[in-house]
């Protein structure tokens, strides 16, 4: 069973709103990602937990905020944001096993910002 | 750092017709190489992967890729592809610091 599970699918929110992407798996992983892909291009990385620590921050604005509650959880808090910023949000997550990093994504959430 | 290029943006072929995407690597490392499906609103779907050992490499719905050193190319193919494989691939490739990185994809369109 590789199932990455996402909340929500969909999310409307305003400049000024604050609200957060959820993301849990129960594979035993031990990395968990965000991913954020536009239209019509490849997903780019932004965030990396390893062992429930943050590994790599792509440079990413503050307005986004990751956290890892635990192994299983990885939230993606949203504030401030910009209409630039609406796109598609995966989360993934890989075995952290060198065992060559293969890494299971979900279905994604759809963020338009207005 | 390790990047990979697909050199086609679009393929567009027919029904029961041969396909093959590609794909180049570049890293100073060690690699591991991966293809991706993604259909329309859905996230990525993993077809195969390439970790070591043979360099042909079988993966799901019929795709196979093969690993070539000396060329650094990881190249997706089918004998004869279906309505249903139109979607977007993407090659991706990783080393052991949990850093994929993603080609900007390959549109693949199978008309009737």
């Amino acid at each position: 069973d590789t199932e990455v599970t996402q909340t929500p699918k969909h999310l409307v929110m305003g400049m000024t709103n604050k609200k957060s992407l959820k993301c849990e798996q129960h594979m035993g992983h031990r990395a968990m990602y965000w991913y954020k892909q536009k239209a019509k291009k490849p997903p780019e990385l932004m965030f990396v937990y390893s062992y429930e620590k943050l590994s790599i921050n792509e440079s990413v604005p503050s307005r986004f905020s990751p956290e890892c509650p635990n192994s299983s959880l990885l939230n993606l808090h949203l504030h401030a944001l910009q209409p630039e910023d609406s796109a598609l949000y995966l989360c993934a997550s890989s075995p952290r096993d060198h065992s060559g990093n293969t890494i299971y994504f979900g279905e994604g959430s759809w963020l338009t910002v207005v | 750092a390790q990047s990979v290029t697909q050199l086609d943006s679009q393929v567009p072929v027919f029904e029961e017709a041969p396909v093959e995407l590609r794909c180049n690597y570049s890293s100073s490392v060690s690699v591991y190489l991966f293809w991706y499906v993604q259909y329309p609103n859905q996230g990525l779907q993993l077809l195969l992967k390439y970790l070591s050992g043979s360099t042909l490499v079988k993966g799901i719905n019929g795709f196979e890729a093969e690993f070539n050193k000396s060329q650094t190319s990881f190249h997706l193919r089918k004998p004869s592809v279906h309505i249903s494989d139109t979607a977007e691939y993407f090659c991706a490739v990783t080393d052991n610091n949990n850093d994929m990185r993603f080609g900007a994809g390959t549109r693949l369109t199978v008309k009737p």
